[in-house]
């Protein structure tokens, strides 16, 4: 079973720039999470999808972050326009629904730097 | 609000010698504990969790037990090897959406 996906690995870009960053998740979990870990600091929630509904959003920064998940399955994190302070490590994690299917499974993350 | 508190690294150790990374944590009603660890070009893996107070995880020769009353959950092992070099991560969830807060990370270097 494949795991948890997330293209690109690396994307340098510059100021003012927009960027998307995409997930996909394990099949058939219906839970996705976006994280962020700025450089030394800890791994932080952005949010939270079922399905395609944003469960919660109260990680999200600010409104140049808009995360989409179409049809309930891949996601998708855009940056718009992207700052410097933006740079970071952006990882996705998925998971199941019920008791003891609640482990999250992360992908391997993409390195965004913007310059 | 929860938070997560972990020893800062980076940690060097020899092959085979005892390994302790201390995780606090503060959260509101009663979190379920985990470790992950990301290895070097690789993506966060679960190492191991627990979900009540006293419960011991356990995986890959790592424990840690969940301790309400001084609220830790520090990860140890009786003798690391090269391969277990890593970024380690305290994290716990509360409520339903299970969203994670994490601690900073522990980057462990174990030597020959």
């Amino acid at each position: 079973e494949a795991g948890v996906t997330q293209f690109p690995s690396h994307s340098v870009i510059e100021k003012g720039q927009t960027v998307t960053l995409r997930c996909d998740p394990i099949s058939g979990h219906d839970n996705l999470y976006w994280y962020r870990r700025v450089m030394g600091k800890e791994i932080k929630f952005l949010l939270h999808f079922v399905k395609e509904s944003k469960q919660d959003e109260s990680g999200m920064p600010n409104n140049r972050f808009l995360a989409e998940r179409t049809g309930g399955t891949y996601s998708t994190l855009k940056v718009q326009p992207a700052e410097l302070e933006d740079s970071g490590v952006y990882f996705c994690a998925s998971s199941q629904f019920g008791q003891g299917k609640e482990t999250q499974y992360f992908g391997p993350g993409t390195r965004l730097l913007v310059l | 609000g929860n938070s997560v508190t972990q020893m800062e690294g980076p940690v060097t150790l020899s092959e085979e010698a005892f390994l302790t990374i201390n995780c606090t944590y503060t959260a509101t009603g009663y979190p379920s504990l985990f470790w992950y660890v990301q290895y070097p070009g690789e993506g966060l893996q679960l190492l191991l969790k627990a979900t009540k107070a006293d419960d011991k995880g356990s995986n890959k020769g790592f424990e840690a037990t969940y301790r309400k009353e001084t609220t830790s959950f520090h990860l140890e092992k009786g003798s690391v090897q090269v391969s277990d070099s890593a970024v380690y991560f305290c994290a716990l969830s509360t409520g339903g959406g299970n969203k994670l807060t994490f601690g900073t990370g522990t980057q462990l270097k174990v030597e020959l």
